[in-house]
């Protein structure tokens, strides 16, 4: 199948761990996306990455760091968890030529919650 | 940057109803207006979209205008049906002369109740 896939699905953590999430797209798209959804739905992005090109949201603390080996995966990796990062992370990719946007496909998220 | 305005925040609809979901933008660099739903539990997925070029969009029971002008843009669903209830985002970027990571709405909760 044609798709985002992102994991885990689920990550229940203790305060001050480092987690990592995982994302794969194999639509051949050239640049993919992190996004935060906080508990009111809000869609905050926070890094894109487009032909080796890493564009950092700065409102993300710099314990967020993107990690991207090749075009079709873009992990995310945090370190020191606070209370404050639960929340649901999509990944999503997309096609972006220079001179037309197409829209985005989305993974179905990771919730993370830190306890 | 892109300030993108979406209302309402939650609407309410008996099944067979129309629904239209508003947005605003404010920069006139922006050229490329997604729409994605959102199900309970799910990633957004990709609806419908509309560029500068066109004024309206439509695709069976959905629909999108856009005012360039005004610099808004709303989503049009006809005869809702319960598997309509979900989130609604608007969207929008530009391709140059702006960013094009998309600007999110705040997102409309439609309810269709049977």
């Amino acid at each position: 199948d044609t798709a985002v896939s992102q994991t885990p699905k689920y990550l229940v953590t203790q305060m001050g761990n480092d987690k990592s999430i995982k994302c794969e797209q194999n639509l051949g798209h050239d640049t993919m996306y992190w996004y935060k959804q906080d508990s009111k739905k809000f869609l905050k992005i926070m890094f894109s990455y487009n032909n080796k090109e890493l564009i950092i949201n700065e409102t993300v603390p710099n314990r967020f760091s993107p990690k991207s080996p090749d075009k079709a995966h873009l992990n995310l990796h945090i370190n020191s968890l606070e209370l404050g990062d639960s929340a649901v992370y999509f990944c999503a990719s997309s096609q972006y030529t220079g001179t037309a946007n197409y829209g985005y496909t989305f993974g179905s998220g990771t919730r993370l919650t830190v306890v | 940057g892109e300030n993108v305005e979406q209302h309402p925040s939650t609407l309410s609809v008996q099944e067979g109803d129309s629904a239209v979901i508003k947005c605003t933008y404010s920069d006139s660099a922006s050229n490329y207006f997604p729409w994605y739903k959102q199900e309970l539990g799910k990633g957004p997925q990709l609806i419908i979209d509309i560029r500068s070029n066109v004024g309206e969009k439509k695709d069976q029971r959905i629909a999108v205008t856009l005012n360039k002008t005004a610099k808004h843009f709303s989503l049009h669903i006809t005869e809702t049906q319960p598997e309509d209830s979900a989130v609604y985002f608007c969207a929008a970027s530009a391709a140059s002369g702006g960013s094009y990571i998309p600007t999110f709405g705040r997102g409309t909760s439609l309810i269709v109740h049977p």
